[in-house]
């Protein structure tokens, strides 16, 4: 089956730093690939499309300079938050988009950013 | 707009049938999915359903969608202890999983023995 890995798994940081979140599709190319984010006991909420070589696509509501998204190669994407603050706490999700007879998106395990 | 709604809770007997249900808002969607989620962990894609179909089976997984009254449902035979988690409903707009997906609140299933 598809696989895409996160790292880190959790970090925890200071207010006013930045942090970065990969995400990477390990047995297979994601041209397209999401970053979502999940509070405690809600829903994911998508916040980009992350496109390999090309800018990322924010839904609204998303600062772009806050969360920064890069899509460099075909099997990785990454998330910087910039100057984290407490309640840029959640856990973030990536999935990357299998195509093929049926284009599937594969989830990330998540990444739980908590920001003291 | 585009919502998708859950019921938060639902409690059944190991080794009864889970029947966890959905709906929808936009008759436009054309996959529609549910999700498990573990404690901690991230999503993992249980099954789907192209809007043109009415069921699909996969072992213990029933998918019921009736598009008339924007209604999808999951059933789990044979519930274990290991079936507990969340699970989310979701359709994707579009005509490709390439699409967005939106969620709903999820259902958190738990098993009593």
């Amino acid at each position: 089956g598809a696989v895409v890995s996160q790292h880190p798994s959790w970090v925890i940081c200071k207010s006013g730093t930045s942090v970065k979140i990969e995400c990477r599709s390990l047995d297979f190319q994601a041209t397209t690939m999401f970053w979502y984010r999940q509070f405690p006991k809600q829903s994911l909420m998508l916040m980009a499309t992350s496109n390999e070589g090309s800018k990322a696509t924010y839904e609204q509501g998303v600062e772009k300079d806050k969360f920064l998204i890069n899509h460099a190669s075909l099997t990785l994407s990454t998330l910087t938050v910039t100057s984290a603050h407490p309640e840029d706490s959640s856990f973030y999700i990536c999935s990357a988009l299998r195509e093929g007879t049926t284009d599937t998106q594969y989830f990330g395990p998540g990444t739980r950013l908590t920001v003291l | 707009g585009e919502d998708v709604e859950q019921s938060l809770f639902l409690s059944v007997r190991e080794g009864d049938s889970s029947v966890i249900n959905c709906t929808y808002t936009d008759s436009s969607s054309t996959y529609l999915y549910w999700y498990k989620q573990e404690p901690g962990a991230g999503l993992q894609l249980l099954t789907y359903i192209f809007s043109n179909m009415d069921m699909k089976q996969d072992q213990r997984l029933t998918v019921l969608l009736n598009k008339k009254d924007k209604h999808l449902s999951l059933r789990i035979a044979d519930t274990q202890t290991g079936d507990s988690a969340i699970y989310f409903c979701a359709e994707s707009m579009g005509y490709s999983s390439a699409s967005k997906i939106i969620f709903g609140s999820g259902t958190r299933l738990s098993i009593r023995p």
